[in-house]
């Protein structure tokens, strides 16, 4: 059984540019879940997805978005990119929403703002 | 709010047995869970307590307890292939969100 996908693994913007991020999550999970992560600031909740509705979303401002599909694959967005969202971006699946425990991870996005 | 506090680094050697504590603060709590993710890796499940008392899986054993906000990872017979990164993860809230610690950065030393 495949693991949570995401791509591109690496990427490198500039200032003020935007980026889209995919998730493919653990085939029969319908939830996804997105974690921004930076040195010394852990996992940062951004956004969690089911059933393509948001169900939760973090305090990060409205230059993050995200949406997902009707086949549970999800995608985030950048835009007007800035120097401090260089970060690693985690996606997480699980079966449901709200689960009590485990959430299957990908190995990220690496970002780099240039 | 939710916030949870663990310690930023830890070294212990080969062998020995290591506890990491995770305390957290949340309006409504349904869990908490710790997570290993090894430098440049994904975050990989490792355990799960909903209730008071411990948990034991094989090596790794985690404990909670609710009056206390206060939950702890248990590490024994160290190896060095458990240096990592772990986090301690609660879900609570009034949105039942799941949020993640800073990370405790684990050096096992032979």
């Amino acid at each position: 059984k495949a693991g949570v996908t995401q791509t591109p693994r690496y990427l490198i913007k500039t200032r003020g540019q935007q980026v889209t991020l995919s998730c493919s999550p653990i085939s029969g999970h319908r939830s996804v879940s997105w974690y921004q992560q930076t040195p010394g600031q852990g996992l940062q909740f951004l956004f969690e997805y089911f059933s393509e509705t948001q169900r939760n979303k973090g305090n990060f401002p409205g230059r993050f978005s995200g949406r997902q599909f009707s086949n549970s694959r999800s995608e985030m967005n950048v835009s007007t990119l800035e120097l401090g969202d260089s970060a690693l971006y985690l996606c997480a699946s699980s079966l449901e929403p709200g689960v009590a425990g485990e959430l299957f991870f990908g190995e990220g996005s690496r970002l780099t703002v240039l | 709010g939710q916030s949870l506090e663990q310690p930023s680094e830890v070294t212990a050697v080969e062998g020995a047995i290591v506890q990491i504590n995770c305390t957290y603060q949340t309006s409504g709590f349904y869990g908490l869970s710790w997570y290993q993710q090894h430098d440049g890796g994904a975050p990989t499940f490792l355990s799960y307590n909903a209730l008071d008392g411990l948990e034991e899986t094989g090596r790794f054993s985690s404990f909670l307890s609710r009056s206390d906000s206060y939950g702890y990872l248990l590490l024994q017979e160290l190896q060095m292939k458990d240096s990592a990164s772990y986090f301690c993860a609660v879900r609570g809230g009034a949105t039942n969100k799941l949020i993640f610690g800073t990370g405790t950065l684990l050096a096992v030393q032979p």
